[in-house]
């Protein structure tokens, strides 16, 4: 079984720009969730999606968005770019309905650096 | 508002100590469920662990162990013998029942050396 895959997994920017990063969940999962990890602030929640709806979302601006495809495949998008933006974004998904209350299996990441 | 501390921030063993990684959390709810996660180098968080609040029974992985005391808040994470494959980040999580937010530690860097 295929795990949670995000692309890509590098990208560099430049401030003002915004940016689109993919998430493909494993076969079955319709919950996922994403995450932002820096130095200063560790690992934040994002949002979550559940069956194509954002089910929760965390404490971050509106500059961040994202949505969830019929195939459970998600993406998010981060628009005017700020330098404080740099991160490792992680995607994560469960099974069942629970969401991060139950087991969560994570991709690699996307190691965005906005310049 | 709940928090979860790690308050080692590294930790360095030799190889075939025994070590112990330290994680409290604070809520008032009554319903939360308890996480570790494994994150090397390559950057995915590994699930190690889940544990709801109903439920103190200690648990013990291979090498890995936990204790969950609600008494002191606190959900240890214990590895024995440990290995250099050991060496990673670790992160404490907690998900309040009513939510589907978790709230991480900072996480505590393992290093074990040869």
């Amino acid at each position: 079984k295929a795990g949670v895959t995000q692309t890509p997994r590098y990208l560099i920017k430049t401030r003002g720009q915004q940016v689109t990063l993919s998430c493909s969940p494993i076969s079955g999962h319709r919950s996922v969730s994403w995450y932002q990890q820096t130095p200063g602030q560790g690992l934040q929640f994002l949002f979550e999606y559940f069956s194509e709806t954002q089910r929760n979302k965390g404490n971050f601006p509106g500059r961040f968005s994202g949505r969830q495809f019929s195939n459970s495949r998600s993406e998010m998008n981060v628009s005017t770019l700020e330098l404080g933006d740099s991160a490792l974004y992680l995607c994560a998904s469960s099974p069942g309905t629970g969401g991060a209350r139950t087991e969560a299996f994570f991709g690699q990441g996307t190691r965005l650096t906005v310049v | 508002a709940q928090k979860v501390t790690q308050a080692q921030t590294e930790i360095s063993v030799v190889e075939k100590e025994d070590v112990t990684l330290d994680c409290v959390y604070e809520t008032r709810d009554t319903t939360y469920y308890l996480f570790w996660y494994k994150q090397p180098p390559s950057g995915e968080l590994v699930f190690l662990i889940r544990r709801n609040s109903f439920d103190e029974q200690n648990e013990i992985s291979g090498r890995y162990s936990w204790n969950f005391q609600k008494s002191t808040s606190s959900f240890n994470f214990t590895i024995t013998a440990s290995q250099v494959v050991d060496s990673a980040v670790y992160f404490c999580a907690l998900v309040l029942g009513g939510s589907y937010i978790p709230t991480f530690g900072r996480g505590t860097s393992l290093i074990v050396h040869p």
